[in-house]
């Protein structure tokens, strides 16, 4: 079963750090470029960020919102991908889902998606 | 706000049908990149409906297609039955300033 699977949410004060990992399965994992996507509770989704494969040279993109702040990097001997977000505020309260790229000829989409992990940043 | 417009809400009886629009502009969905349509249930995470603009994926049923002309696209909805009540979003990609990869703001169907 193809299957992503995140961990590493939780409470964190305005400012600080912490770092989601997402553990992949089912799928050859190193060869896919992985995504990272948000959602604030009763919100619409953000895109937050990518990296792509070793053949790629894991090259990474992020939106305007995180850029310098959160950083996406990836482990293929473990199957897993990382955000660590630094100098988190307030609004980067969300749930944020990590997902992979399906391909059809032309076409690529997100997909499959990891479960969400919440990360709340309050005082 | 988001850089794909739709509405945010439609509603429907069941078996009727219902479209929801997603409205880009010349740097993203009128530039011909390609649409995808998400459909999230509650508490759980979204899957994919629709990809590359008019193709289900299998295991979605055929009352649910999509359509793009021009700087918009399109989700219908045919034959509404209760466990389509969810959250839609479409997503494409966007070679402006903003992230390159875009949703639009989601939409909630409800089902009368």
């Amino acid at each position: 079963e193809v299957q992503l699977v995140e961990s590493g949410g939780g409470l964190v004060q305005p400012g600080g750090s912490l770092k989601l990992s997402c553990a992949a399965s089912g799928f050859i994992f190193s060869g896919s470029a992985v995504h990272w996507v948000r959602q604030v509770a009763g919100k619409g989704l953000e895109w937050v960020g990518r990296i792509r494969s070793k053949a790629k040279n894991y090259a990474t993109v992020y939106d305007p919102s995180v850029k310098g702040r959160f950083t996406i990097s990836r482990d293929d001997s473990k199957n897993t991908t990382y955000l660590q977000m630094n100098s988190l505020k307030i609004e980067d309260t969300a749930i944020y889902y990590c997902t992979g790229v399906a391909v059809i000829g032309a076409y690529s989409w997100f997909d499959p998606w990891g479960q969400g992990a919440l990360v709340i940043v309050s005082s | 706000q988001s850089v794909l417009t739709q509405p945010p809400s439609v509603s429907g009886a069941p078996g009727q049908r219902v479209t929801i629009s997603c409205t880009g502009s010349n740097s993203n969905i009128g530039a011909g990149f390609d649409v995808h349509w998400y459909q999230q249930l509650p508490g759980t995470a979204p899957k994919v409906l629709i990809y590359g603009n008019n193709n289900r994926p299998s295991g979605v049923p055929d009352r649910f297609s999509g359509s793009k002309s021009g700087t918009s696209a399109s989700l219908a909805i045919t034959g509404l039955q209760a466990e389509d009540e969810a959250h839609y979003y479409c997503q494409s990609y966007d070679n402006s300033l903003s992230g390159p990869w875009v949703f639009g703001g989601g939409t909630k169907l409800t089902v009368l």
